[in-house]
């Protein structure tokens, strides 16, 4: 099955260090979104990206993320400081618009973020 | 507005029975999305059924269907003759026409017993 692949799995690293998490869609896919999960928010929209244009991230806090796909290959989620309270599970998924009846969008594992 | 709501925070029930999960949802798209995803203990999300809002043909997939019903927004999820290892957090999601944003519910976390 084709998978969408997610690195780090783990990532622990201390207040106001930079973190580089990346995403590899799954190859033709044309959408692809990057979620944060966390106990008290659940699953929030950072970023959604379509043929690798930027259509939103209103969810991002500007000032310290931002997300790119430098290729369709690729697609990069940045802290820069981190703090601790972006702790989460960070997920990226990927997907085909307009898809077929019972396409769904394919999540990768995630990177488990935690800032000291 | 669009929002999805599971009220059920949490069911508990013992091996071979079957179980509901219900998903509300708001939207003013007359075309749209609806997801149901599971994320086990391991973490990852796994993708279960999509239906498009133009088609409320329910869907037995197995052990699990889905009852889709226009007339009051729902989108539930029941799972026949559960076991241990459906035990999971089950997510209901709604992605408008424009595919511009899952909006997730807060999840239901589901425990088979033995």
């Amino acid at each position: 099955d084709a998978r969408v692949t997610q690195t780090p799995r783990h990532k622990v690293t201390e207040m106001g260090q930079e973190v580089t998490m990346r995403c590899q869609p799954i190859l033709g896919h044309n959408t692809v979104f990057w979620y944060r999960q966390t106990m008290m928010q659940g699953l929030e929209l950072l970023a959604y990206f379509r043929n690798r244009a930027p259509l939103d991230d209103s969810g991002m806090p500007k000032d310290r993320f931002s997300a790119e796909m430098p290729d369709a290959t690729l697609a990069t989620l940045k802290i820069q400081p981190s703090e601790p309270r972006d702790s989460a599970v960070y997920f990226c998924a990927s997907g085909l618009e307009p898809g077929d009846y019972n396409y769904g969008y394919t999540f990768g594992s995630g990177t488990r973020l935690t800032v000291v | 507005a669009q929002k999805v709501t599971q009220a059920q925070t949490e069911i508990s029930v013992v091996e071979k029975e079957d179980v509901t999960l219900d998903c509300v949802y708001e939207t003013r798209d007359t075309t749209y999305y609806l997801f149901w995803y599971k994320q086990p203990p391991s973490g990852e999300l796994v993708f279960l059924i999509r239906r498009n809002s133009f088609d409320e043909q329910n869907e037995i997939s197995g052990r699990y269907s889905w009852n889709f019903q226009k007339s009051t927004s729902s989108f539930n999820f029941t799972i026949t003759a559960s076991q241990v290892v459906d035990s999971a957090v089950y997510f209901c999601a709604l992605l408008p026409h424009n595919f511009n944003k899952f909006y997730f519910g807060s999840g239901t976390k589901l425990n088979v017993k033995p």
